[in-house]
C-alpha cells in the first residue's frame, strides 16, 4: 500500500521560474512531512519539513504548503536555478514503525534549464 | 552538525563474498539508525531499523540472514551483505535520527554503491 503519492515524475522549468511538486498522503496520523533533495550518486539531504499544525513554511526560496483537509502537501521552489536540478522526494513517517522510519514518495526529477 | 558518514562509498566484490558497510553519526548519538536501498532512478525503500543494543527490525521481504545488521554503539551501525549475488547490486543508504521524539529530523549518509560481479 503506497502511503505517499508524489507527482509529477519529472519536471522541466526555465531558470527563474517556479517549480511545484505535489504529494498526497493517506494516513491522517502522519505528523511530520519532510522534503529531501538528492543529487546523483549522493544520499538525500533534508531540504525543509513541516508539521500539520501550520499551513505553510518558507525557508529561502523553498516553501512547503500544507492542506490538511485534502491530505496534500507541496514543495514550491521560487526563482529556480540550474543548481536546483536534482531529484526531490517527499516523505512521511512510516506507519506502524515505532522508531519512525520514513516512507518516501516516488520522486520527482527536476531539470532547470538555463 | 548532524553529519552521517558511510564507508566505503563504493565497493565491487565477487559473487559469493560478504561485504560490510559502516554507518556512523559523527557529531551526535543515535539510538536508532535506518538502512535503505535504492535502485537506479527509483525511490528509497526501507530495509531495516537498527536499534542500539538490540536486534534489528526488518521490513517484510528483507532476508535477515542475508542482510546482517549490528548496532554496536550509539554512533555506529553496520550492514553486512552475506554471500552477495549480482541482484544485491544497489545503492545502500543509512540514516540516523538526530534525537528521539515525534518530529526529529532524519539525516542520511552519502550512500554506498555496491556492485556484485
Amino acid at each position: 500500500q503506497q502511503q505517499v503519492k508524489q507527482s509529477p515524475q519529472s519536471l522541466i522549468v526555465q531558470k527563474g521560474g517556479i517549480s511545484i511538486i505535489n504529494c498526497a498522503y493517506e494516513n491522517t496520523a502522519f505528523d511530520y512531512f519532510p522534503w529531501y533533495q538528492q543529487f546523483p550518486g549522493k544520499g538525500p539531504a533534508l531540504l525543509i519539513a513541516i508539521r500539520p499544525d501550520v499551513s505553510e513554511k518558507k525557508e529561502g526560496r523553498f516553501t512547503i504548503s500544507f492542506n490538511k483537509s485534502a491530505k496534500q502537501f507541496s514543495l514550491h521552489i521560487m526563482d529556480s536555478q540550474p543548481g536546483d536540478s536534482a531529484t526531490y522526494f517527499c516523505a512521511a513517517p512510516t506507519r506502524g514503525t515505532g522508531r519512525r522510519a520514513l516512507t518516501f514518495g516516488s520522486g520527482t526529477r527536476l531539470q532547470v534549464q538555463p | 552538525g548532524a553529519v552521517v558518514s558511510q564507508h566505503p562509498s563504493r565497493v565491487i566484490c565477487k559473487s559469493g563474498t560478504s561485504v560490510k558497510i559502516e554507518c556512523r553519526s559523527l557529531d551526535f548519538q543515535a539510538t536508532t539508525m535506518f538502512w535503505y536501498r535504492q535502485f537506479p532512478k527509483k525511490s528509497l525503500m526501507l530495509m531495516a531499523t537498527s536499534n542500539e543494543g538490540s536486534k534489528a527490525t526488518y521490513e517484510q521481504g528483507v532476508e535477515k540472514d542475508k542482510f546482517l545488521i549490528n548496532h554496536a554503539s550509539l554512533t555506529l551501525s553496520t550492514l553486512t551483505v552475506t554471500s552477495a549475488h549480482p541482484e544485491d547490486s544497489s545503492f545502500y543508504i543509512c540514516s540516523a535520527r538526530l534525537r528521539e521524539g515525534l518530529q526529529s529530523e532524519q539525516f542520511f549518509g552519502p550512500g554506498t554503491r555496491l556492485t556484485v560481479l
